[in-house]
């Protein structure tokens, strides 16, 4: 069992969906939790770092982490063409920055 | 302020060979982590050096090592190439060791390597 799993899709929403991308995750040490987008060919870009359980919200996008059920989100408001991407949960634990990426979801948003 | 900077940006290299790969974090950031992603998986994480000392090591075989300078800049390098090699290979550039609420970690646009 990988330590995060995440659904690779595709997923395809027409413009202006409320998006919503999943991750669990098996190792109840991780604290720490990131979204990143990635572009095709591109590095990825941090889109959302948030600590243990909650919400956070940043403009149209809100990560929500439950530990209690191992599970982590990103919820992305009127999406647009422009959100077309990979989007990659991560989680870190411990003492240094070993980030455990999920699969990536490839996210299609048609105008 | 630049970004985490990577070179080269594509490299093909022969089984058997060598290659280095070349890393400037962000300015003022001390930790750089190396992490090889093949195309449609996520990112495997290589190596974290922290103060030009190293503090993490993924499953990787010995024919990776790294190193990190004086001036914070890393080094990735690949012994013996293998076809499996072909990869993305990013860094990942981060002011502190830990995660912590002030330590996001920022990526470079990545090296595109491929071995025939």
């Amino acid at each position: 069992q990988k330590e995060v799993e995440q659904d690779p899709g595709p997923l395809s929403v027409p413009e202006g969906a409320i998006v919503s991308l999943n991750c669990t995750y098996s190792n109840s040490a991780f604290q720490y939790f990131m979204w990143y987008r990635q572009y095709s060919r591109k590095g990825p870009e941090l889109l959302m770092y948030t600590y243990s359980s909650g919400n956070k919200e940043d403009g149209r996008f809100t990560a929500q982490v439950d530990k209690s059920s191992k599970y982590i989100s990103l919820f992305i408001r009127d999406s647009q063409p422009s959100d077309s991407a990979t989007y990659l949960c991560a989680a870190v634990s411990g003492g240094y920055n070993k980030l455990i990426f999920g699969a990536g979801t490839r996210l299609a948003v048609h105008p | 302020d630049a970004g985490v900077t990577q070179s080269p940006t594509h490299l093909i290299k022969t089984r058997g060979q060598h290659v280095t790969l070349r890393c400037s974090p962000i300015s003022g950031h001390k930790s750089v982590s190396w992490y090889q992603q093949v195309l449609g998986q996520g990112p495997q994480f290589i190596f974290q050096y922290y103060e030009k000392e190293e503090r993490g090591r993924g499953n990787f075989p010995d024919r990776f090592s790294a190193r990190q300078f004086p001036n914070y800049s890393s080094e990735l390098n690949v012994n013996a190439l293998l076809l499996g090699d072909s990869a993305l290979y990013l860094c990942a550039s981060s002011l502190g060791q830990g995660p912590s609420s002030g330590n996001t970690i920022y990526f470079g646009e990545g090296s595109w390597l491929t071995v025939v």
